[in-house]
């Protein structure tokens, strides 16, 4: 069984500042770990995900995220948050041999000007 | 290239009313999913279909039926609406590859925002 926790539903930062959301999993199987974001009244937009290769993933609009298996973590970061960067974003989870995605309650990006 | 298409994009029913939810994918994925999309909720699970023919329930499936009519499509049916049931509907649709799990991913419908009155 594969599950997911977002610390935090809303984060608020300045612009230009430093943006970490946090993702923790558990995952019965290798897990695929992935980031997206959906701005208002859109679908669903893949940022970047894990599968099983480099632990340190980038993604696009500069955002990255780093598999820590010690810590069952993949937090989002980005260096210098950016007005467009606003947004809702969900970490997910599957795994080899899982077939379900499951995703966690998402976290609110806020950016202060 | 449409990837992930719903259909319709809005709707309003009244309680007890009955409606499908249609989604089509063109990207030969084995697995479809229906997410419902709730505030504070993130997307829960409704339903899911690992493969042509299957069908699984997720962490919500009380209310809703599925149909996974062939690979490309996969339906949801609300048999007789409930307000609780307003929510955004999304339709998705991945290929979770063993051999290149590098190709993994999850692809997604705009959604259907379905108000039930």
């Amino acid at each position: 069984a594969q599950s997911v926790t977002q610390l935090g539903s809303h984060v608020s930062v300045s612009e230009g500042a430093l943006v970490l959301l946090r993702c923790n999993y558990s995952s019965s199987v290798p897990p695929y770990l992935f980031w997206y974001v959906q701005y208002p009244n859109q679908g669903l937009q893949l940022l970047l995900k894990y599968t099983s290769a480099a632990t340190l993933v980038k993604g696009i609009n500069g955002f990255e995220a780093e598999f820590k298996k010690s810590e069952t973590s993949f937090h989002l970061t980005k260096p210098s948050a950016h007005m467009s960067d606003a947004a809702e974003y969900f970490c997910a989870v599957t795994g080899r041999g899982a077939q379900k995605l499951v995703f966690g309650q998402g976290t609110r990006l806020t950016i202060n000007p | 290239n449409a990837g992930v298409t719903q259909t319709p994009k809005f709707q309003v029913l009244k309680t007890g009313q009955s409606m499908t939810l249609q989604c089509a994918q063109d990207m030969n994925h084995n697995s479809m999913y229906w997410y419902r999309q709730d505030p504070g909720m993130g997307l829960r699970l409704i339903y899911y279909s690992a493969s042509e023919g299957t069908t699984d329930k997720g962490e919500v499936p009380n209310g809703y039926n599925v149909s996974r009519l062939n690979k490309r499509e996969f339906s949801l049916r609300l048999e007789s609406a409930a307000p609780s049931q307003t929510s955004v509907y999304f339709c998705a649709s991945s290929e979770v590859r063993g051999s290149y799990p590098e190709n993994t991913e999850a692809f997604f419908g705009q959604g259907t925002r379905l108000t039930v009155v």
